[in-house]
């Protein structure tokens, strides 16, 4: 079945010490996306790729950072975790939105914990 | 980045009891409106799009109908079942933001036999 996969479903870092969150598709979408979701909390779009054009939201924190080396592909790397960075991370496609393809697809999320 | 509220935060209900649920957002630039149902493990999973007003969608035992001039839309769950538990997640897309998807916190629902 076409799906999003994202590992690891959990993920424990020390303080200040980077990590990586990997998030893979089948769907052969344009647009990948990551969101993060903190307890109760809305989920939050940090930044998407539109194929290999990146789009950063205006309030994400430059600590985080995103790779997309191909279409399946996409990387969301925490350069120094602090304890705020504790969350759900969720990945998602879509094909174009405004386009009638904005339906996005979602993985199961990968929880991180920051000790 | 649009204020979207879901309201109750939670709710409780019993098995075979129905219940709805409201999410509310800015009408402005309106494009479309989105429903997710997010149960605890598994991934988020759209239920319904939503781009008309006066629309309702149906799946089964839930149904939503969206208010476009007011902003607001209701989610519905006849005959709630155990398998229905899960947070639901009401989204906004509007034609000024590029069709980004702007969240709500959600409605998380419990249904106990």
């Amino acid at each position: 079945d076409a799906m999003v996969i994202q590992n690891p479903r959990y993920q424990v870092t020390q303080f200040g010490k980077p990590v990586t969150l990997s998030c893979s598709q089948t769907l052969n979408h344009n647009v990948m996306y990551w969101y993060q979701q903190k307890s109760s909390q809305a989920p939050k779009l940090l930044f998407h790729y539109y194929d290999k054009d990146f789009n950063n939201e205006a309030d994400t924190p430059d600590n985080f950072q995103s790779r997309r080396p191909n279409t399946s592909f996409c990387f969301l790397d925490i350069r120094s975790p602090g304890l705020g960075d504790a969350a759900m991370y969720l990945c998602a496609t879509s094909g174009p939105p405004l386009a009638g393809g904005e339906t996005q697809y979602f993985g199961p999320g990968t929880r991180l914990l920051v000790l | 980045i649009l204020n979207v509220e879901q309201s109750p935060q939670s709710l409780h209900v019993q098995e075979g009891d129905s219940t709805n649920f409201t999410c509310s957002f800015p009408s402005s630039n309106f494009y479309a409106l989105h429903w997710y149902r997010w149960e605890t493990a598994k991934s988020p999973e759209a239920l319904f799009v939503m781009t008309l007003n006066g629309d309702e969608k149906k799946k089964g035992r839930i149904s939503a109908t969206l208010n476009t001039k007011e902003g607001y839309s209701y989610l519905y769950i006849k005959g709630s079942q155990p398998e229905d538990s899960a947070t639901y997640l009401c989204a906004p897309m509007t034609t000024d933001s590029w069709g980004k998807l702007q969240f709500g916190a959600g409605t998380q629902v419990v249904v106990t036999p």
